[in-house]
């Protein structure tokens, strides 16, 4: 039972790159998310999907978009990078108010 | 909109001390609360929960919460702290439509 995988979990970008980060969950689960945690700011909530299909905005979904084709991925892209989107970022997933379960995050350096 | 306040950024207490993480939201409905734990470098673990019912709740390595609606709080309270609990401390709450916002995070350390 792996959980949550993040894949990669390191990646350096240049600016203007663009790159998509998935996140995997074998535990079918309904809710998923993409948090970015930056140093003083604790995990901010980027996208989130309650299901397969489904997408909804956080509380910064600027420059990022997601995709939820298949319910046990969870899809972040980033079209376009920019220094400001270095950051770490996690997935997480739930069953409805259930507990979040971690993946273990993907270092994001864009130069 | 949802949102979730820790007042504390850092907090240094010593070991056997008594510990308690301060934890304010907003949200117009009944929300559902959670408190995790992170280590450098580390995900992030689940301490404890609340959903409804009892609003003392406990949850692992000696810790509990307590819900005060009429404050809109949910204070981490630990009565022994140990060097192990060093760490990142993050409250959350989850809404009715899905939603699971995180606090700033509050950075425990522990002094000998």
């Amino acid at each position: 039972n792996a959980g949550v995988t993040q894949t990669p979990k390191f990646r350096v970008l240049k600016t203007g790159q663009s790159m998509t980060l998935l996140c995997a969950q074998d535990m079918n689960h309904e809710y998923m998310y993409w948090y970015r945690q930056d140093p003083g700011m604790g995990l901010r909530l980027i996208h989130y999907s309650v299901g397969e299909g489904t997408t909804a905005k956080g509380e910064v979904p600027d420059g990022y978009n997601v995709s939820r084709l298949k319910k046990q991925n969870f899809l972040l892209g980033l079209e376009s990078a920019a220094p400001s989107q270095t950051s770490v970022y996690f997935c997480a997933s739930s069953y409805p108010k259930g507990r979040a379960f971690f993946g273990q995050g993907t270092r994001l350096t864009v130069v | 909109a949802q949102s979730v306040t820790q007042p504390d950024i850092h907090i240094t207490v010593s070991e056997g001390a008594s510990l308690e993480l301060r934890c304010n939201y907003s949200y117009g409905a009944t929300p559902y609360l959670f408190w995790y734990v992170q280590s450098p470098g580390q995900g992030l673990q689940l301490l404890l929960k609340y959903f409804s019912g009892d609003t003392l709740v406990q949850g692992i390595k000696g810790f509990e919460a307590e819900f005060k609606r009429s404050q809109s709080s949910f204070n981490l309270r630990k009565p022994s702290v140990h060097w192990s609990d060093a760490a990142e401390y993050f409250c959350a709450v989850g809404t009715n439509t899905g939603k699971l916002i995180f606090g700033q995070g509050t950075t425990l350390q522990v002094k000998p």
